[in-house]
């Protein structure tokens, strides 16, 4: 079955230093993986997207991922923090060889606080 | 577009009365999912629908829980009678042909409290 490990709950951060928010997933074959972000008291929001292609994948609001098949690793990055990046981060994964469903992997979140 | 739309944005109920949620999807998406998000569980996918069939209602809680959705641009989630332990976010969120990649639109959410 397909899954998706963020292994930090929290990540800290100092404004104008580089981020790394972590993700690996497991799946039996090849997996769409996605980014989502929620800011306090609002739904999730799409970030970006992997699905096929290059694998830097560059999103909203300067964020960026790279997919690593041998790591099974979909970390998601930024060159440079703001305050307004602190928000809960989801990654996500669907395995695009089940047909059974529509429904993806949702990972359990990483806090991300950038300290000014 | 005005994205999903879900309402009540919060809710406040006593143990033992129904409660309603309702989602309008964003005009075109072919499926819609209810996510409930706690502390504790994080997010859960209650049921999903597409074309307005439900196809997966697993994570489903309990038959204090039930969704409809009659037509392509409206869902309800409906619990009844509610406790207290139902109390979280509920999500819903609609996408298009995510066999192919789409991802998903989420509503802002419906804050229930069930004292």
């Amino acid at each position: 079955a397909q899954s998706v490990a963020q292994p930090e709950d929290q990540v800290n951060v100092a404004e104008g230093n580089p981020l790394t928010v972590k993700c690996t997933y497991s799946v039996s074959g090849n997996p769409y993986l996605f980014w989502y972000v929620q800011y306090p008291n609002r739904g999730l929001q799409f970030l970006l997207k992997y699905i096929t292609g290059d694998n830097l994948v560059k999103g909203s609001y300067g964020f960026e991922a790279e997919f690593n098949k041998s790591q099974t690793s979909f970390h998601l990055k930024k060159p440079s923090a703001l305050v307004s990046d602190s928000a809960l981060y989801f990654c996500a994964v669907r395995d695009i060889r089940r047909n059974y469903g529509q429904n993806f992997v949702f990972g359990p979140g990483t806090r991300l606080s950038v300290l000014p | 577009d005005a994205g999903v739309i879900q309402s009540p944005r919060h809710e406040v109920t006593e143990m033992g009365q129904e409660v309603t949620l309702r989602c309008k999807p964003i005009s075109g998406h072919n499926s819609l999912f209810w996510y409930r998000q706690t502390m504790m569980r994080g997010l859960e996918l209650l049921i999903y629908f597409n074309n307005n069939v439900p196809i997966d209602d697993s994570g489903m809680p309990e038959d204090r829980f039930s969704a409809k959705m009659p037509n392509a641009s409206f869902s309800t989630l409906k619990i009844q009678p509610s406790e207290p332990r139902d109390s979280a976010v509920y999500f819903c969120a609609s996408s298009l042909d995510v066999g192919r990649g789409g991802g998903y639109t989420f509503g802002s959410g419906t804050r229930l409290t069930v004292v």
